[in-house]
C-alpha cells in the first residue's frame, strides 16, 4: 500500500477551518484515501473516505487533487473537541483488512 | 447500544506471564482486528479474522495468539514470547455486507508489564 506523509502537528483557532494535508504520491488507482481521528487514549474514529472525487459529510470535507497524489481534510468550524491526532490512510480498494496508520497529525484547536 | 467493548481499560502483569485481552462486539460484524499502538506512534496490525474459526497474521503477530470461536468475541493473548508487550491495544470490527467499509474501534486496553 502507498505510504502517506503528514505534518506532525498543526494549530487552529476555535471556530476557524482546519485544513489538514496529506501526501500520498505513490497511490495507485485502486487505493482509497481514508481519514480517522483519535482523541487521546481512545479508539480511532472514522471521519471520511474517497477515491478521486471530493467528498463531504456531517463531520468534514475531503479534497483530493486531480492527480490523487495528495489530499486535504477540512473541518469547517473547528471546536476544542476536535483536538486529536488525525490519520490519513491509503487502503487497497479490494483489501479491507489492511489499514496502515502512520503517525498522523496532532491538531491543537485553541480558544 | 451497539458497540465494541474491551476490558479492562488498564491491565498490569508481571514479566513472563501470559495475559488475555478481551474484545466483544454486538454489531453483528464478521471481521475483527487487533492493533497495537506505542506512544506517539500509529497503529500496527497484530491479527485479524474475517469469519468465525479463521484468523490471519498481521504485521507484528510474533508473541501473540488469538482465537475466534464466536462471532462476537476475538480475544488476544499476549504471551511471554512477546519481548516488549507494554502498549495500548485496540480491537476493531467491520461489517462485510454492502458498503461496510469502515472499521469501528473499541476504547482500548492499556497493558503494562512490570
Amino acid at each position: 500500500d502507498a505510504k502517506t506523509t503528514q505534518p506532525p502537528s498543526m494549530d487552529c483557532a476555535e471556530g476557524r477551518a482546519a485544513n489538514l494535508p496529506c501526501n500520498h504520491s505513490t497511490i495507485s488507482g485502486n487505493e482509497y484515501v481514508y481519514w480517522y481521528r483519535q482523541i487521546h487514549s481512545q479508539g480511532p474514529q472514522y471521519i471520511i473516505h474517497g477515491l478521486k472525487n471530493n467528498e463531504t459529510n456531517e463531520m468534514a470535507s475531503l479534497i483530493i487533487t486531480e492527480d490523487r497524489k495528495s489530499s486535504t481534510l477540512i473541518l469547517p468550524h473547528a471546536t476544542l473537541r476536535d483536538t486529536a491526532v488525525y490519520y490519513c490512510i491509503v487502503r487497497d480498494r479490494y483489501n479491507f483488512n489492511k489499514f496502515y496508520f502512520g503517525s498522523g497529525t496532532k491538531l491543537n484547536v485553541k480558544p | 447500544d451497539g458497540g465494541i467493548t474491551q476490558s479492562p481499560k488498564y491491565l498490569f502483569r508481571k514479566e513472563g506471564q501470559n495475559v488475555t485481552l478481551s474484545c466483544e462486539q454486538n454489531l453483528n460484524h464478521d471481521a475483527m482486528y487487533w492493533y497495537r499502538q506505542d506512544p506517539g506512534q500509529g497503529l500496527r496490525l497484530i491479527y485479524y479474522s474475517q469469519i468465525v474459526n479463521d484468523f490471519q497474521k498481521g504485521d507484528i503477530a510474533e508473541g501473540y495468539s488469538v482465537s475466534r470461536e464466536k462471532k462476537e468475541s476475538f480475544p488476544l493473548t499476549v504471551t511471554s514470547a512477546q519481548k516488549n508487550p507494554t502498549a495500548f491495544y485496540l480491537c476493531a470490527s467491520r461489517g462485510t455486507s454492502g458498503r461496510a467499509i469502515e472499521q469501528f474501534f473499541g476504547p482500548g486496553t492499556r497493558l503494562t508489564v512490570l
